[in-house]
């Protein structure tokens, strides 16, 4: 199945910083996406990005998929940004079209 | 818009005991996941749901794990009995059609703890 790399795993920064993580998959994709875990364990949607790329307030987020990365940014720190991002791409087994996660970035933002 | 609702948030039971888990989709949403996440990974899938037909349960250990969407819209996952390594959190979600190229929503997930 296809193999999804992320990195780094831990992040600490103070509130304001700058950050770039990064999702490196093994397959050509139709889909990807972004999601914020928060402390309290919701997934939420941050991109849909297979190709292109996407912004929304301070984060953005770039797909190469000819070259099989992707890249979140986030500017301007804030400590709600923190939590764990997880990028996750096709499922390839049987026949379900669901997720395969990679192993996420675990954010943390200091006041 | 009314998100995937999930219920319990919080179940903490013995082993050998047996749970049950409950999903709402989003409204209109025909394909319906269930995943396991277990402290420290990501995701991963459990079943896939087509209205109330399986797409796949190839990752369901389907000696002590089950789950149902009998009208094609709630779906209820089950386990029993339930083991020490079942702790984790399961997460519901759902998507609009089947296909590899669409977007899924997630509700917050019921986490359980098997002791």
């Amino acid at each position: 199945g296809i193999q999804v790399e992320q990195s780094p795993p831990d992040l600490i920064l103070q509130e304001g910083a700058n950050s770039t993580l990064r999702c490196n998959f093994s397959d050509s994709v139709n889909n990807l996406q972004w999601f914020h875990q928060n402390p309290w364990g919701q997934l939420i949607n941050l991109f849909y990005i297979p190709s292109g790329t996407k912004q929304n307030g301070r984060l953005s987020a770039t797909t190469v998929a000819t070259e099989r990365y992707s890249l979140l940014y986030i500017s301007s720190s804030q400590t709600t940004d923190s939590g764990v991002y997880f990028c996750a791409l096709p499922y390839s087994g049987g026949g379900a079209d669901g997720l395969t996660f990679g192993k996420g970035t675990h954010l943390i933002i200091q006041p | 818009e009314a998100g995937v609702a999930q219920s319990p948030r919080y179940k903490i039971i013995e082993k050998r005991q047996s749970v049950a888990f409950w999903c709402n989709p989003i409204s209109g949403h025909a394909t319906l996941y269930w995943y396991q996440q277990i402290l420290g990974q990501g995701p991963k899938l459990l079943i896939q749901f087509q209205n109330n037909g399986v797409v796949d349960d190839s990752q369901l250990p389907k000696d002590r794990f089950s789950a149902e969407r009998l009208k094609g819209v709630d779906s209820t996952l089950k386990i029993q009995p339930a083991k020490l390594e079942d702790s984790a959190v399961y997460l519901c979600a759902s998507s609009l059609t089947a296909g590899v190229d669409t977007e899924a929503f997630f509700g917050q997930g019921t986490r359980l703890t098997v002791v």
